[in-house]
């Protein structure tokens, strides 16, 4: 049973729009969220995260959106750009204890020039 | 430069034959796992470890070995290797406390015949 979910396995923007990209999560007990980004041939790396007593966290272009009730987050890109390409996992952990993250499947999101 | 190195970075071996995949971080990071990446299954963690001599079991460690004798190192061992163990596979390196920001290695691609 899959407990993070991105239902989007790809997404196309035009360059300078909004990229959204959505994640929902089914264990109550996650109280940490992250968002990696990986290029081909390369591991992923850290793009931003946001703690459940948060709703919203900041970083330049990226914003995380988290809705506790509903068990989502959103990744939105401000404005997109075409190096932005690339696949996004979403990632959960409980506990500020715990190291174990458990992933999406990820997002390939491709930004059109 | 601050970085995750694995070797091999790509292996074709046949089933049963024991191999290693090693990794190493130069940050001192205490914090250490393995993961794997297979198509529509997104990241899974193998074992992780939080210090020298102390390892623990990920999501599916079934088939899988592993071992940290020195805090930089930490191989992955595949003592009878399966076709389904053919996967993207990912180490990853962080400072206990600082979970979100692990860092990734480049990846190891394995094939089982």
């Amino acid at each position: 049973d899959q407990q993070v979910k991105q239902n989007s396995p790809s997404l196309s923007v035009q360059e300078g729009r909004i990229s959204i990209l959505n994640c929902d999560y089914t264990n109550s007990m996650f109280d940490y969220f992250l968002w990696y980004k990986k290029y081909p041939a390369e591991g992923p790396t850290f793009l931003i995260s946001i703690s459940s007593i948060k709703d919203k966290n900041e970083d330049g272009r990226f914003t995380v959106f988290l809705n506790k009730s509903a068990k989502h987050l959103s990744l939105h890109i401000v404005p997109s750009q075409p190096g932005d390409s690339a696949v996004y996992f979403c990632a959960a952990s409980s506990g500020a204890g715990s190291y174990q993250l458990t992933f999406g499947k990820g997002t390939k999101l491709s930004v059109i020039p | 430069e601050a970085q995750v190195t694995q070797n091999p970075r790509y292996l074709i071996t046949v089933t049963g034959k024991k191999l290693t995949v090693t990794c190493s971080q130069n940050m001192n990071h205490e914090y250490m796992s393995w993961y794997r990446q297979d198509p529509g299954l997104g990241l899974r963690q193998i074992y992780y470890s939080m210090n020298v001599e102390v390892t623990d079991k990920g999501d599916v460690p079934e088939g899988y070995k592993v071992s940290r004798k020195e805090k930089r190192n930490f191989p992955l061992i595949l003592e009878s290797p399966s076709p389904n163990q053919t996967s993207l596979y990912f180490c990853a390196s962080s400072l206990v406390g600082r979970k979100e920001t692990q860092y990734f290695g480049p990846g190891t691609r394995l094939l089982v015949l």
